[in-house]
C-alpha cells in the first residue's frame, strides 16, 4: 500500500488566492483527519469525516476554509481568500473506524506559504 | 471528554542517556494510548500503542512505554537515545467518537 498520499508537497501562493490541499486515504480506511501544524499552536485538528461524511469541522479556522470527501479515495482542503496567517504545514490522516483502535497512518503534509 | 498531557515540552539529552518522557490521560474508563513520533521535516508516525493486557508496550526503535493506570500515566522510555532520536513525540488517548488534536507534543533534542 502505498500509504496516505498529499498533494502538493509544497504550495507557495499570494494572499487572496485559492489554496487547494489534496488526500489520497488508504484503500479500506474509512475515516479521514485534516490536521494543521504551527509552531505555536502545534498539531490541531481541523475536521474530520467518516464514510465520506463529515462529523467534526469545529477545529475549521473560519470561513474561509473548507473540505469535501466526494468519495472513500478522495478528500480536498480549500482555503479561499489565503491570507499569511494561514501558513501551516497540513496533514491528512486516515484510520479504520475513529481510530481509537488501530490509531492513524499518516500522509507526507503539504507545506502551504501564503506571501 | 478526553485529553492527554505532556510533562516536558523541551528535553534535552546526551547520546547514550535514557529518556523517560510523561504523558498523562484524564479519562476514567477504558482507554487505548499511543505514541507517536515526528521526525524533523517529516509527518507523524505510530511508536507504540496500547490497548490492553501487559502494561509494558514495546515499540520500534528500542522505545517502550508503560500504562500505569492507578496514576493515569503513559511514559514513554529508551534506555539509551541516539543522535536519530531528535525528534517530536506526541502522546494520544484514543476512544471511540472522538478525534483528538494531537497538541504540540515534546521536543526531543540529543545532542552528540
Amino acid at each position: 500500500d502505498a500509504g496516505v498520499i498529499q498533494s502538493p508537497r509544497h504550495e507557495v501562493t499570494e494572499m487572496g488566492q485559492e489554496v487547494t490541499l489534496r488526500c489520497k486515504p488508504i484503500s479500506g480506511h474509512n475515516s479521514l483527519f485534516w490536521y494543521r501544524q504551527t509552531m505555536m499552536r502545534g498539531l490541531e485538528l481541523l475536521i474530520y469525516f467518516n464514510n465520506n461524511v463529515p462529523i467534526d469541522d469545529s477545529g475549521m479556522p473560519e470561513d474561509r476554509f473548507s473540505a469535501k470527501m466526494p468519495n472513500a479515495s478522495f478528500s480536498t482542503l480549500k482555503i479561499q481568500p489565503s491570507e499569511p496567517r494561514d501558513s501551516a504545514v497540513y496533514f491528512c490522516a486516515s484510520s479504520l473506524g475513529e481510530g481509537s483502535h488501530y490509531g492513524y497512518t499518516f500522509g507526507s503534509g503539504t507545506r502551504l506559504t501564503v506571501v | 471528554a478526553q485529553s492527554v498531557s505532556q510533562h516536558n515540552h523541551h528535553v534535552i539529552l546526551s547520546e547514550a542517556a535514557s529518556l523517560e518522557l510523561g504523558c498523562n490521560y484524564s479519562y476514567g474508563g477504558t482507554v487505548n494510548l499511543f505514541w507517536y513520533v515526528q521526525y524533523p521535516g517529516q509527518h507523524l508516525q505510530l511508536l507504540l500503542k496500547y490497548f490492553s493486557g501487559d502494561p509494558l508496550v514495546k515499540g520500534i526503535k528500542g522505545f517502550e512505554a508503560e500504562f500505569i493506570k492507578s496514576k493515569f500515566s503513559f511514559n514513554l522510555r529508551k534506555p539509551s537515545v541516539q543522535w536519530s532520536d531528535t525528534a517530536e513525540y506526541f502522546c494520544w488517548s484514543g476512544n471511540s467518537g472522538y478525534a483528538l488534536n494531537f497538541g504540540k507534543g515534546t521536543s526531543l533534542l540529543v545532542t552528540p
